[in-house]
């Protein structure tokens, strides 16, 4: 079993959706980035955070420590937010980023 | 200013030949890793460097390695290429082991 695992793995949805992809983690983390990455392959940092709730344009990011759980939100979906959603968390004392599979997004207009 | 920049783009190498791919951090970051993204997967861990030290090293074998220079900037090395090795090799760069990592957009290689 995966460290960090992501849900779903594809998602396909209507221009103006509201979507949640979810990041569910086994292991103690110091913190958890989401990522951002489009055709191509250079990855944007979107979040990082160890808590709480973040919040970018139309972009949220919400953890929850006890849970072991981060969803990302974006509202008002466009096709531009097409890409391929990664989840990554640091892990406590090894200051390493252990990735999730990532979410593959596809908006239509 | 400049992000984290990494060399070539793309690459294609042949069977058993080394390959040296570079990364320039963002200026004022101490902190370098590398990680290797095969297609359809999310990137691997390989090495992680801290004023100029080896802080962590993924599961990869010994073909693999890496060094950080003075200036923070980094290389990573990898010998005796098999075609298992084609991937797209990530670094990115954190002022700290720990915080926020900034990604370059990655080295293509491919190996025939």
């Amino acid at each position: 079993k995966n460290e960090v695992e992501q849900s779903p793995q594809n998602l396909t949805a209507q221009e103006g959706e509201f979507i949640t992809i979810n990041c569910s983690y086994s292991v103690g983390i110091s913190a958890l980035h989401w990522l951002q990455q489009h055709p191509g392959g250079g990855i944007v940092s979107l979040f990082m955070l160890s808590s709480g709730k973040k919040k970018h344009g139309r972009l949220i990011a919400t953890i929850n420590i006890q849970e072991k759980h981060s969803s990302l939100h974006i509202t008002a979906s466009h096709p531009r937010d097409s890409a391929v959603y990664i989840c990554a968390v640091i892990i406590q004392g090894a200051q390493k980023l252990v990735f999730g599979q990532g979410t593959r997004l596809t908006i239509n207009p | 200013d400049a992000g984290v920049t990494q060399s070539p783009t793309h690459l294609i190498k042949t069977r058993g030949q080394h390959v040296t791919l570079r990364c320039s951090p963002i200026s004022g970051h101490k902190s370098v890793s590398w990680y290797q993204q095969v297609l359809g997967q999310g990137p691997q861990f390989i090495f992680q460097y801290y004023e100029k030290e080896e802080r962590g090293r993924g599961n990869f074998p010994d073909r693999f390695s890496a060094r950080q220079f003075p200036n923070y900037s980094s290389e990573l090395n990898v010998n005796a290429l098999l075609l298992g090795d084609s991937a797209l090799y990530l670094c990115a760069s954190s002022f700290m082991v720990g915080t926020e990592a900034f990604f370059g957009q990655g080295t293509r290689l491919t190996v025939v």
